[in-house]
C-alpha cells in the first residue's frame, strides 16, 4: 500500500535557525506531493505542492520542499524559522481512485528563542 | 465567504447517543471528503464522495454513516456514539477538474463522547 512517512514527531528549533521537516513516500510511479500546516485550533493550509516540472517547490511563508525521485523525499525546509512557524505539518499524497489524500502522522513543530 | 463550512465547532456526546455534523461547501466542488485526527495519527479518511448520490467508505468507516443528496452537502452521522469516536473530525472538498487536488478544508469539528 502507499504510504508516507513524517520522520520526527516533534521537531524543535530555535528562532532564526533553518527548518527541516522529513517526509518520505512509498510508491512505484511519481506521486503528487503536497505539504500541509495545521495552526492550533484551526483547519489545514496547503504550504505547496509537487505535482509535475521542476522538482524544487516554492510555497507560502518562505518555506519550499525539492522532491527527490531517487530517494523517494520531498523534505521541507525553510531558512529561518520564525515563531509564528509553530504548527503542526503534514505532507500527504494523492493516490488511489477519487483523488484521495493519505496523511502521515504529521511533525509539531516548536520554535523557542 | 466561499469554503467549506463545519457545524457544530464543538460538542460533547454521550455514549450510545447519536448526531450529525454538518458540512457545506459553496465552491460547487464534486468531490467531499470525511477525516478524523487523532493525536499522533495523522488524518484518517472515514468516508468520501465523488458526487450527489455516490459515496464510497475510506479507512476507517465503522460506527459512521454518510449521505450526498446535494453537491453542497456532505453530512456525517454517528449513530451509537462510542469514546473511541472522541476526535477532531474535518470535511474536504476539491473540483473534479483539478488535477493537482488541493483540498480545501473547513475548521473542524471537535467531538467528545463520554
Amino acid at each position: 500500500a502507499q504510504s508516507v512517512t513524517q520522520l520526527g514527531s516533534h521537531v524543535s528549533v530555535s528562532e532564526g535557525a533553518l527548518v527541516l521537516l522529513r517526509c518520505n513516500y512509498s510508491s512505484s510511479v511519481p506521486p503528487y506531493l503536497f505539504w500541509y500546516v495545521q495552526y492550533p485550533n484551526q483547519g489545514l493550509q496547503l504550504l505547496l505542492k509537487y505535482t509535475t516540472g521542476a522538482t524544487l517547490v516554492k510555497g507560502i511563508n518562505g518555506f519550499e520542499a525539492e522532491f527527490k525521485k531517487s530517494e523517494t523525499s520531498f523534505h521541507l525546509t525553510k531558512p529561518s524559522a520564525h515563531m509564528s512557524d509553530a504548527a503542526e505539518y503534514f505532507c500527504p499524497r494523492r493516490g488511489g481512485t477519487a483523488s484521495k489524500l493519505t496523511f502521515g502522522t504529521g511533525t509539531r513543530l516548536q520554535v523557542t528563542l | 465567504n466561499a469554503g467549506v463550512t463545519q457545524t457544530p465547532k464543538f460538542r460533547i456526546l454521550k455514549i450510545g447517543q447519536s448526531m450529525t455534523l454538518q458540512c457545506t461547501q459553496d465552491m460547487n466542488h464534486n468531490y467531499m471528503y470525511w477525516y478524523r485526527q487523532d493525536p499522533g495519527m495523522g488524518l484518517k479518511l472515514i468516508y468520501y464522495s465523488v458526487g450527489a448520490g455516490i459515496t464510497d467508505k475510506g479507512e476507517v468507516p465503522n460506527g459512521y454513516n454518510v449521505s450526498r443528496s446535494t453537491t453542497e452537502d456532505f453530512p456525517l452521522r454517528l449513530e451509537l456514539a462510542a469514546p473511541s469516536q472522541t476526535s477532531v473530525y474535518f470535511c474536504a472538498s476539491i473540483p473534479v477538474e483539478d488535477g493537482a487536488n488541493v483540498l480545501t478544508f473547513g475548521a473542524g469539528s471537535r467531538l467528545t463522547v463520554l
